[in-house]
């Protein structure tokens, strides 16, 4: 699986959008694009994925660039509840489905 | 849609004994389940992989006889952690997945303590 390499922290402003950016340039054609987030003291929590299109959701959107070597998560109203550590992952989706965890963006929601 | 139940939340023993974490998928049935470990500060290690109806699937450097993992249904998988020392003292958390492309569902993991 390819490697994703994210910024180690980033601040957000209460009721902005919030922009998460992960390079993956060595992404392959049948490689997925997850983001997961770890509230402190809790489980992952699955955000959203893709292949090519960009998605979106009831809790964030997800932008993939043409080449897919890069992409963002878009939280479009930030709370200071998504305050979590972010974690983009690729993967092929087969029979492994093994995730691979970085060690993610920490993102601060300040009021 | 998606939950996953694990249980108990947090649990404090002694050392040399054995101690069980469940993990259930509540609205789906789950072809495969995963067992992390992460210890403060650090990101999830994947400690085996779990399929129903067969043996797990253990990552190197993680002991199958310390970590007995037991996946007798669709919804239910277990880690039993026998004979438990300090070292290891961490959080668990499992997952669980449908299919193929299908992200992993998370429980909200059991903090385990051996004194």
């Amino acid at each position: 699986d390819a490697k994703t390499t994210q910024p180690t922290s980033m601040d957000c402003a209460e009721g902005r959008a919030a922009n998460l950016p992960c390079n993956h340039s060595t992404i392959s054609g049948n490689e997925y694009v997850y983001w997961y987030r770890q509230i402190h003291s809790q489980g992952p929590q699955y955000i959203i994925h893709g292949l090519k299109n960009n998605e979106t959701n009831e809790m964030a959107s997800l932008i993939i660039t043409e080449d897919r070597k890069s992409s963002t998560l878009i939280l479009p109203h930030a709370t200071l509840r998504d305050t979590a550590v972010y974690y983009c992952i690729v993967r092929v989706a087969d029979s492994n489905y093994q995730l691979i965890w970085g060690a993610g963006t920490k993102l601060i929601i300040k009021p | 849609g998606a939950v996953v139940s694990q249980h108990p939340s947090w649990v404090i023993c002694k050392s040399g004994t054995s101690v069980k974490i469940e993990c259930r998928s509540l609205d789906f049935q789950a072809t495969t389940m995963f067992w992390y470990r992460q210890f403060p500060k650090q990101s999830l290690m994947l400690m085996a992989t779990s399929n129903e109806g067969s043996k797990a699937t253990y990552e190197q450097g993680v002991e199958k006889d310390k970590f007995l993992i037991n996946h007798a249904s669709l919804t239910l998988s277990t880690l039993t952690v026998t004979s438990a020392h300090p070292e290891d003292s961490s959080f668990y958390i499992c997952s669980a997945v449908t299919g193929s492309s299908q992200p992993q569902h998370f429980g909200d993991g059991t903090r385990l303590s051996i004194l």
